[in-house]
């Protein structure tokens, strides 16, 4: 079975700018999660999709959205770019499917540095 | 809210040396205990987890982790480390109950391995 997928590995952007990173689970993974790893705030959660559904958003600003598809490919958007969003951003998908929270299964991340 | 605190930061062991990394919870009911193997460049990847049962529990590469109720700990252990087990540990709480919860993470401990 292939792993989290996420694209691009890498990516330079400069502030003010949008990002978009995108998000392949495991096949018949329904639950899409998606964390900030930075080395002062370790792994923070950001939102976790659903059926297409946004289920739980963690406490970052509106600048950051996510969505998910009907084939549970999901994506995250980053808009009007800070220095302070350089991360890695990893993206993790579970069998979970209702109530209690299930093991993860993360993908390599995406590096994403703002100048 | 559920918590975890990793108190170590940085350790450094011999290689074949035993190695206790330790993590302390703060969930109000029954947790759902992981730990996280993360090498540089890479996402993270589930070593064992604990639900029920057996508070000893068996993970992959030779890890083991107790979980103690009493403490609210849930330290990983390994009686003989290797060069390649040099690694970021990442201790992670999730909630046994119905609810829309994150797993929560703790800061992690990086381990380096000395010859």
């Amino acid at each position: 079975k292939a792993g989290v997928t996420q694209t691009p590995r890498y990516l330079i952007k400069t502030r003010g700018q949008q990002v978009t990173l995108s998000c392949s689970p495991i096949s018949g993974h329904r639950s899409v999660s998606w964390y900030q790893q930075t080395p002062g705030q370790g792994l923070q959660f950001l939102f976790e999709y659903f059926s297409e559904t946004q289920r739980n958003k963690g406490n970052f600003p509106g600048r950051f959205s996510g969505r998910q598809f009907s084939n549970s490919r999901s994506e995250m958007n980053v808009s009007t770019l800070e220095l302070g969003d350089s991360a890695l951003y990893l993206c993790a998908s579970s069998p979970r499917t209702s109530g209690y929270t299930g093991e993860l299964f993360f993908g390599e991340g995406s590096r994403l540095t703002v100048l | 809210a559920q918590s975890v605190t990793q108190p170590d930061i940085h350790i450094t062991v011999s290689e074949g040396a035993s190695l206790e990394l330790r993590c302390n919870y703060s969930y109000g009911a029954t947790p759902y205990l992981f730990w996280y193997v993360q090498s540089p460049g890479q996402g993270l990847q589930l070593l064992l987890k604990y639900f029920s049962g057996d508070t000893l529990v068996q993970g992959i590469k030779g890890f083991e982790a107790e979980f103690k109720r009493s403490q609210s700990s849930f330290n990983l252990r390994k009686p003989s480390v290797h060069w390649s087990d040099a690694a970021e540990y990442f201790c992670a709480v999730g909630a046994l109950q119905p609810g829309n919860t994150p797993l929560v993470f703790g800061k992690g401990t990086r381990l380096s391995v000395i010859a």
